[in-house]
């Protein structure tokens, strides 16, 4: 069965360092695979998408994400974390079928 | 271009209530959905919608009733609805239904059950 997984349902980071936000999937078939960011009190905004273009991904805010067919990850990083970075972050896949399965999101704290 | 609207924001309802959850996209789209988002759970997609027919209905109560009369609105009708059901609800559209598709969301519908 499809699958995503998030591993660390909290993440906590100092502002200046590296964001690392780990998101791992299952898939029969070639996935797609999304990363949203939703803000205090809003709804989901797309932040990347993997659609097998190329592996290496560059989304907004400074975002990125690398997909890894070997280890079936596609984590989402940022060199320099801002405190505006904080949020709720949720992966997503397609695999083949009619909706995306989100992962149970991940939630970035910045310390100042 | 405001994107995907949703109306109200808010929403506070007695359990024997009736209300309507309102969702508009100004983005062309043909394919529309509800979710719903609770504390601690993951996003739970409920219905969809393509070219205003309804594809999937995820084993969703029948307290919740949706509606789509055209590609750019979708309602959720609620009646006799449970404590339980208190959430954040979030509507989505996209080009069409499929799984390569990115879909856009809504700022949602805090839900509260009284």
């Amino acid at each position: 069965a499809q699958s995503v997984t998030q591993l660390g349902s909290h993440v906590s980071v100092s502002e200046g360092a590296l964001v690392l936000l780990r998101c791992n999937y299952s898939s029969s078939v070639p996935p797609y695979l999304f990363w949203y960011v939703q803000y205090p009190n809003q709804g989901l905004q797309l932040l990347l998408k993997y659609t097998s273009a190329a592996t290496l991904v560059k989304g907004i805010n400074g975002f990125e994400a690398e997909f890894k067919k070997s280890e079936t990850s596609f984590h989402l990083t940022k060199p320099s974390a801002h405190m505006s970075d904080a949020a709720e972050y949720f992966c997503a896949g397609g695999f083949g079928n009619e909706k995306l399965t989100f992962g149970t999101g991940t939630r970035l704290t910045i310390i100042p | 271009e405001t994107g995907v609207t949703q109306t109200p924001r808010h929403l506070v309802m007695g359990m024997t209530n009736k209300k309507s959850l309102k969702c508009e996209q100004h983005l062309g789209h043909n394919a529309m959905y509800w979710y719903k988002q609770s504390a601690k759970k993951p996003l739970e997609l409920m219905f969809v919608y393509n070219f205003k027919e309804q594809t999937e209905n995820n084993s969703v109560p029948s307290r919740f009733s949706p509606e789509c009369p055209n590609s750019s609105h979708l309602f959720l009708h609620l009646h006799t609805l449970q404590p339980e059901d208190s959430a954040l609800y979030l509507c989505a559209s996209g080009f069409r239904v499929g799984s390569g598709n990115t879909i856009y969301f809504g700022e949602g519908s805090w839900l509260t059950v009284v």
